[in-house]
């Protein structure tokens, strides 16, 4: 079944605590990006990748660093985290970065620091 | 700067009848637009896309209409269902540059009452 998966589901953590969200894709996809969905703010896009070790800021880059050392693979890293970084991120891939094609999202990591 | 708007937060329709869901967009750039559908505890889905060189897109219940000199795109379902109701996301993407990302809007809730 083709589709993006992500771990883990749900985390709970505190202020500075070094935690990475995995995000990987069966689909042999070149595209790769990460959001943030906030409340009142919509989907807002944090960092993007158009292949192996080529990755782009998005809108809301700061706080996170991600790496794409394999094709199928995308992890997003926050190296210290703060509260305002709580929210609900989704990893999602495309065949290419061109708009017309569609995104995959993977079902969505829930977090929470303290 | 917000390019890509969705004014309506929520929007609540009776079964059978027509919903209609408007987006505006800001930057001229912009010449692919998408819609996505996104249930609670799900990842988005797509929907249904529309080229700046066309005005409306048809998919079963689903049609899309783009007006270019407004800047304004819409999305009509047609007969709403219950399974419809859904938070939907409005994104465009420029196709020119070496920009590739994905602008969301806020997104509308809707609600198909039984």
């Amino acid at each position: 079944e083709a589709q993006v998966t992500q771990n883990p589901r749900y985390l709970i953590t505190v202020t500075g605590k070094k935690l990475t969200v995995t995000c990987s894709q069966n689909m042999n996809h070149e595209y790769m990006s990460w959001y943030r969905q906030d409340p009142g703010l919509g989907l807002r896009q944090i960092y993007y990748s158009m292949n192996v070790e080529v990755t782009d800021k998005g809108d809301v880059p700061e706080g996170y660093k991600v790496s794409r050392k394999e094709k199928r693979n995308f992890p997003l890293i926050l190296e210290s985290p703060s509260p305002n970084q709580t929210s609900l991120y989704f990893c999602a891939s495309s065949l290419s970065p061109l708009g017309y094609n569609e995104q995959f999202f993977g079902p969505g990591t829930r977090l929470t620091v303290l | 700067d917000q390019q890509v708007k969705q004014n309506s937060p929520s929007l609540s329709v009776q079964e059978g009848r027509i919903s209609i869901l408007n987006c505006d967009y800001t930057n001229s750039m912009f010449d692919y637009f998408l819609w996505y559908k996104k249930y609670p505890a799900e990842g988005p889905t797509f929907l249904i896309s529309i080229s700046s060189i066309k005005d409306k897109n048809e998919d079963g219940r689903f049609t899309v209409f783009l007006n270019k000199s407004a800047k304004h795109l819409s999305l009509h379902i047609v007969p709403s269902q219950p399974g419809d109701s859904a938070v939907y996301f409005c994104a465009a993407s420029a196709s020119g540059g070496s920009n590739y990302k994905l602008t969301f809007g806020k997104g509308t809730l809707l609600t198909v009452n039984p």
